[in-house]
């Protein structure tokens, strides 16, 4: 069964920094693109960022290009966001999702970044 | 780059049929046929419900199905269920190598 499981949300000022970690575990983790998404809580989501496999192929959303960093660890299974430069706008929760075709076929369960001084 | 539009709400009776749409422009729904739609229960994760404008993951009721035509993808849910009440957003690829939602369609079943 496909497992993904965010950490690293929290608190944080403007303009600080947070790196978000998506665990990965029953599926081959390094066979699939891998994404993240966010929502604020009541409203649509957001699609944040992509990366390929091999991490060679990576793209960013507008809203984030230049202040968040999408990474991936194949062998540890694990998916980073570094997210700086934070903004009040960027509270949300924060989903990491497996993909297929540009789409997201697995979720994890969200980890929520609050940005407030 | 704009998200995606759908209807802020759809409603319909049980039993009936239901088609919620989702347009966007050349440059993304137009593009290509990586379409895809989720639902998303209160408090839920979302689930995909159908990838590539038509395809339906493993375990999604034959009752969802997809299409596309020219800058507009719709989802109809035939044979509408209490249980299919929840918010529908729609997404899709995009000739920047990105992706992109809609802004998600309230579905109510009456």
């Amino acid at each position: 069964e496909v497992h993904l499981v965010e950490s690293g949300g929290g608190l944080v000022q403007p303009g600080g920094s947070l790196r978000l970690s998506c665990a990965a575990s029953g599926f081959t983790f390094s066979a699939f693109w891998m994404h993240w998404v966010r929502q604020v809580p009541g409203k649509g989501l957001v699609w944040l960022s992509r990366m390929s496999r091999d991490g060679s192929n990576i793209a960013y959303a507008d809203s984030v290009k230049g202040r968040f960093t999408i990474s991936r660890d194949n062998v540890r299974d694990i998916l980073y966001l570094q997210m700086n430069s934070l903004r009040v706008e960027d509270t949300a929760v924060y989903y990491c999702g497996r993909d297929v075709n540009s789409a997201v076929d697995s979720w994890g369960q969200g980890t929520l970044v609050t940005v407030s001084s | 780059q704009s998200a995606l539009t759908q209807p802020a709400s759809v409603s319909g009776s049980p039993g009936q049929s239901i088609t919620l749409s989702c347009t966007g422009a050349s440059s993304d729904v137009g593009a290509y046929n990586h379409v895809a739609w989720y639902q998303q229960h209160p408090g839920e994760v979302p689930k995909l419900m159908i990838y590539d404008v038509t395809n339906r993951p493993s375990g999604v009721p034959d009752r969802f199905s997809g299409s596309k035509s020219g800058n507009t993808a719709s989802l109809t849910i035939s044979g509408l269920q209490a249980e299919d009440e929840a918010d529908y957003y729609c997404s899709s690829y995009t000739t920047s190598n990105t992706v992109i939602f809609g802004g998600g369609t309230k579905l109510t079943v009456l």
